[in-house]
Order: structure tokens, then sequence, then C-alpha cells
């Protein structure tokens, strides 16, 4: 089992849609990450969410972190092309052994012109 | 900046022979990370180290798995003998906690991997 859940899995819209993922635990996260992934690279850092109820904007995405801290979603508005990617969540539980991330199975996002 | 760099970017080999993965950090991280990327399970630990000391191994598969750091600039990763499932995307990473001891804040930088075809 996934300590991070993300969903959908999958998830293709047309451009100017808006759309929705999440990122979701039954643990207490001290921060959230989001990554996005594009064919042939590495992920890259998004953004990290830490305070609960907190709220992050990146041009047209914005990130939320839940007010229990066990959960985050990512919002795109009007989204285009260049957002086609694989967007993975992670974060450290309370607890967990210094140093690493968990990160979810990831949400493969394609946008069509 | 240089990020992290891997090498090679793709390798194709027959079952049985032995792989080594390559991996040089961003400068003055303390923590790098291997990981297995694929459909099935998504981004897999394989191991990581803290100042070139193993913390975590217990995502290495098995014992044909193995990974040094000599030293703070270079890690490898060697799968001997290899196998047809063992064909992913490899993923090495670096971060560093020394502007913000709460390590779970700080970014990964990841390479751009090693595509790997067992045959």
């Amino acid at each position: 089992t996934q300590l991070l859940e993300q969903s959908p899995q999958f998830l293709s819209i047309q451009e100017g849609e808006n759309l929705t993922v999440y990122c979701n635990s039954s643990s207490v996260f001290s921060s959230l990450q989001w990554y996005r992934q594009e064919p042939g690279e590495g992920p890259v850092l998004l953004v990290t969410v830490v305070t609960g109820g907190e709220v992050k904007k990146l041009k047209r995405l914005t990130f939320q972190f839940g007010d229990a801290r066990k959960d985050s979603s990512l919002h795109i508005t009007a989204a285009q092309p260049g957002d086609t990617g694989l967007y993975l969540c992670a974060g450290a539980p309370r607890g967990s052994t210094l140093g690493r991330l968990y990160f979810g199975r990831g949400t493969q996002l394609t946008v069509w012109p | 900046d240089a990020g992290v760099i891997q090498s090679p970017r793709h390798e194709v080999t027959e079952m049985g022979q032995e792989v080594t993965l390559r991996c040089k950090p961003i400068s003055g991280h303390d923590y790098l990370f291997w990981y297995r990327q694929t459909m099935m399970r998504g981004l897999e630990l394989l191991i990581y180290f803290n100042n070139n000391v193993p913390i975590d191994d217990s995502g290495m598969p098995e014992d044909r798995f193995s990974a040094k750091m000599p030293n703070a600039s270079f890690s490898t990763l060697k799968i001997q003998p290899s196998e047809p499932r063992d064909s992913a995307v490899y993923f090495c990473a670096s971060s560093t906690t020394k502007f913000d001891r709460a390590s779970s804040n700080q970014p990964q930088h990841f390479g751009d991997g090693t595509r790997l075809s067992i045959l």
C-alpha cells in the first residue's frame, strides 16, 4: 500500500479546461511537496506546502495543504499543452526516518490542443 | 549550476551481465538517493546515503543490487547479474539540509535518469 494515494491516476483534457488532482494519506505530514516530471527527465519540484490550510499559487497552479496536514490538492486553471506531465506528491510523515521522502504514484496529465 | 548528473542515459544489455549506473550529486548536497521508476510500481526508493554513509537500503530488491558512495561527489548502483525484470528507469537525486534542518522540507534534485533495458 502507498503512504500517499494520488487520484486520478490518469487525466486527459482539452486545452482551456480546469482540473484538480488529489494527494491523500492517513498519516500526518510536516510538509508536502509537488513535483512535475516530463518525458525523459527527472521530477522537478514545483512547490512545498508546510502549514495546515496553506494555499500557494504558481501562475495558473494552486496548491492547498489540508487543515489536518494529511492531504493536498493541485488545481490548474485553463490548462495548456505545456502542463502535460506526471504530477507527483511527496512528503515525510511525522516520525519517519530523517531525510527520506515518500512519493505517491502520480497523476499522468495530458492536455490536448 | 550543474545539476545531478547520471550516466549512462541509456543502457541495453543481455541478462546475466553486470550493470553499473553512475551519479554525481550537486556539489555540497549531503543526501543522495537512488530510485527506480516503472509503470507498475511508480517511483521506488532503493537506497539513500547521508554524508556518504548508507542510511536505509531496505528498498534494494535483492542481493544482486549494491550501491556505494566512495566520496561526496560520486555514487554507483550496480546490478550483478542483471535480469529482464530489472528493466526500468533509474534515478539519482540529491538534497541538502544545510539551510534548514527540517530535512523533510528540502527538495530533492533529480538527474535525468538511466533507462535500463535487460534483454
